[in-house]
């Protein structure tokens, strides 16, 4: 199993730009997450998606959407590309079982907006 | 929304010494409390995790303890060895399909 795997794992955009940060995971896992890590602030959610057909917007979804495309995928669109959102995103899948929950994390994509 | 606060933000000491991580919460909702480590450059991993009906959970030299009355719960290893230097973030949840709120993180700096 490859676990969670994203794509790119590096891009470099202008502002205004547009781009789709792809994740996909092959563990049968239910729920997918999307977060944005920047230095000294730890991880912030988001999107997340629950199940498939359902998404939910996190802590800071402003400019950026998603799309829970199937059970596997789960992207992250940056419509007009801001420096603000010059960050280290990661997506995660989870799945229940009894009294377990753990989150498994991707390598991650480094977006820088000039 | 749930708030997680995490303390110290770096924390150094020698090697074969122990080292607390602490967090508190602001949402008694919150049900679970797992902690990542991160190396540089690399993803967060699962080290150890705990329910809110678990006052305390171990596994080898590492060990949580939830306090839900006082909302903090916190991170004690052990024995540190040069390995356990990293990123450490605490979380908080009501359910993992609700995703995790983080704290900000400690940066864990062994000795030698």
């Amino acid at each position: 199993n490859a676990g969670v795997t994203q794509t790119p794992k590096f891009q470099v955009l202008k502002t205004g730009q547009s781009m789709t940060l792809q994740c996909a995971q092959d563990m049968n896992h239910n729920s997918m997450y999307w977060y944005r890590q920047d230095p000294g602030m730890g991880l912030r959610l988001i999107y997340y998606s629950a199940s498939e057909g359902t998404t939910d917007k996190g802590e800071v979804p402003n400019g950026y959407n998603v799309s829970r495309l199937n059970k596997r995928e789960f992207s992250l669109r940056l419509e007009s590309a801001a420096p603000s959102q010059t960050s280290v995103y990661f997506c995660a899948s989870s799945l229940r079982t009894g009294s377990r929950e753990t989150q498994y994390f991707g390598p991650g994509t480094r977006l820088l907006v000039l | 929304g749930e708030n997680v606060e995490q303390h110290p933000s770096t924390l150094s000491v020698q090697e074969g010494d122990s080292a607390v991580i602490k967090c508190t919460y602001s949402d008694s909702a919150s049900n679970y409390f797992p902690w990542y480590k991160q190396e540089l450059g690399k993803r967060p991993q699962l080290i150890i995790d705990i329910r809110s009906n678990v006052g305390e959970k171990k596994d080898q030299r590492i060990a949580v303890t939830l306090n839900k009355t006082a909302k903090h719960f916190s991170l004690h290893i052990t024995e540190t060895q040069p390995e356990d230097s990293a990123v450490y973030f605490c979380a908080a949840s009501q359910g993992v399909a609700d995703g995790l709120t983080f704290g900000k993180g400690t940066h864990l700096i062994i000795q030698p």
